[in-house]
C-alpha cells in the first residue's frame, strides 16, 4: 500500500526565514511525486512533478527535490503570500490514482 | 478555459436525503476523479474514471455513485446522505498520458454538511 507522510504538520516562519517541508513516501515503483499548494477554501493548485531521484524543480521562492525515500520543498526567503497548506502526493507505476499526504500548514508572518 | 468547475459551492442536507454534486472540465481530459478532504486526513479518493463509460472505485467509495456519459462531466451522487459524509469534496482531472500528463487539476470544491 502506498503511503505519504508529511512533516511538520504546521510551521510558522518569519518573513525571510528559509525552511524546508518534508514528504516521506513508500510506493511500489514511483511514477511521479507531486507538490500542490492549497489556500483556505480553495482547491489544490499544482506546483511541481518530480520523476526520479536527484531531480530538482524551482518556481519563484520554492524548490522541490527528490530522493528515493523522500522529497523536500525548500522555501527561500518566504513572504506572507506563501502562507498556505502544501500537499505532497505520489503516483505508482501503472496506476492513475494519486495518494496524498495530510499536508503541512505554513504560516509566514510579516 | 474555465478548467474544472464544481456546483454547488455549499450544500446542507438532512440525513437520508439524496443529491448530486456536479463536476465539469473543458480541457478534454480523459481522467477524472472525486476526492473528499477531512481535517487531518488529507485527500482520499472516492471514485475515478479513465474515460467516458468507464468508472472504478477508489479508497472510500461506500455511499457514493458515479457515472461518466461524456468526457466533460463526472457527477457524484449521494443516494442517502449520512453525517459521516460531511466533508469538502473536490473533483480533479488530468490528461492521463505522456510524461507530464498525470498532473491533476482541481476544482474549487463543494462544502457539504449533513445534519
Amino acid at each position: 500500500e502506498d503511503q505519504v507522510t508529511q512533516s511538520p504538520e504546521a510551521l510558522r516562519l518569519q518573513e525571510g526565514e528559509s525552511s524546508s517541508l518534508n514528504c516521506s513516501y513508500t510506493v511500489s515503483g514511483l511514477r511521479g511525486l507531486f507538490w500542490y499548494r492549497q489556500d483556505p477554501g480553495k482547491g489544490p493548485e499544482f506546483l511541481f512533478t518530480l520523476y526520479s531521484a536527484g531531480e530538482e524543480k524551482e518556481k519563484e521562492r520554492l524548490k522541490a527535490t527528490l530522493t528515493k525515500k523522500e522529497s523536500f520543498l525548500h522555501i527561500t526567503a518566504p513572504k506572507p503570500e506563501d502562507s498556505a497548506t502544501y500537499l505532497c502526493a505520489v503516483q505508482a507505476m501503472g496506476r492513475r490514482a494519486l495518494t496524498f499526504g495530510s499536508g503541512t500548514r505554513l504560516q509566514v508572518q510579516p | 478555459n474555465a478548467g474544472v468547475t464544481q456546483t454547488p459551492k455549499f450544500q446542507v442536507l438532512k440525513t437520508g436525503q439524496s443529491m448530486t454534486l456536479q463536476c465539469a472540465q473543458d480541457m478534454n481530459h480523459e481522467y477524472m476523479s472525486w476526492y473528499r478532504q477531512d481535517p487531518g486526513m488529507g485527500l482520499r479518493l472516492i471514485h475515478y474514471s479513465v474515460g467516458a463509460g468507464i468508472t472504478d472505485q477508489g479508497e472510500v467509495p461506500n455511499g457514493y455513485n458515479v457515472s461518466r456519459s461524456t468526457t466533460e462531466d463526472f457527477p457524484l451522487r449521494l443516494l442517502s446522505a449520512a453525517p459521516s459524509q460531511t466533508s469538502v469534496y473536490f473533483c480533479a482531472s488530468s490528461y492521463g498520458a505522456g510524461r507530464d500528463g498525470y498532473e491533476q487539476y482541481f476544482g474549487p470544491g463543494t462544502r457539504l454538511t449533513v445534519t
